[in-house]
């Protein structure tokens, strides 16, 4: 029963390049979550997402920045034309599909280092 | 916007020692949820308790909940090494609804040294 698995673990850019980071939710779990974290602060929320479909996208910045999540196969957070602001850890957590209380299980994170 | 507050923002303690973190937020809520952080890995889900509950326990973690002052408190007791990390409040405001989204607060790190 695998876990949220996120990739790449690190990823490396140079400026004006797309980076696209992978989620698959763990198996069950339709919500998915995105969020950026920078050394020494909280989690900063980007997009929520289901299957096919943004829910939530406030966190988001409007340009460069965009997310989905395909009925198959894992959700994609692609930002295009990276600049060295980007780099931070990338974490995707996902939510089981089932109404009740929400608690995420988290993936590893993809580590963005945009030189 | 994050409406989680932890306090303080950093704790070092020896080991054996009891470690208290708090978290302060702003709206109604839901529930409101830990979860730990170790470094450069993804956080784990350590305790949820209800807006009707005061008190919860799981091993050796205590959490406790004042919805009249907006305030929570996570108590690990016996700390060991390995419990070093950060640890988060997220809260499910009760306006939510629907909307399954969880607000953090910024973390408590926690140093247990040997």
């Amino acid at each position: 029963n695998a876990g949220v698995m996120q990739n790449p673990r690190h990823l490396v850019r140079r400026r004006g390049q797309e980076a696209r980071l992978r989620c698959s939710p763990m198996k069950g779990h339709s919500h998915v979550y995105w969020y950026r974290q920078l050394p020494e602060e909280g989690l900063k929320f980007m997009v929520y997402l289901q299957k096919e479909n943004i829910i939530d996208e406030s966190g988001m910045p409007k340009e460069r920045f965009s997310a989905e999540f395909p009925k198959e196969g894992p959700s994609i957070l692609r930002i295009q034309q990276v600049v060295r602001g980007d780099s931070a850890a990338y974490f995707c957590a996902s939510s089981p599909r089932e109404t009740g209380e929400l608690r995420l299980f988290f993936g590893s994170g993809t580590q963005l280092s945009v030189l | 916007s994050q409406q989680g507050e932890e306090d303080p923002q950093a704790l070092s303690i020896q080991e054996g020692e009891n470690a208290t973190m708090n978290c302060s937020y702003k709206t109604s809520i839901n529930n409101l949820q830990w979860y730990r952080q170790n470094s450069g890995r993804g956080l784990v889900h350590l305790i949820l308790i209800r807006s009707n509950e005061r008190e919860k326990h799981s091993g050796r973690l205590r959490v406790t909940l004042d919805t009249s002052k907006k305030s929570s408190s996570l108590l690990i007791t016996a700390s060991r090494a390995a419990d070093t990390a950060s640890y988060f409040c997220a809260t499910v405001p009760a306006w939510a609804g629907n909307n399954r989204k969880l607000i953090w607060g910024l973390g408590t790190s926690l140093a247990v040294n040997p």
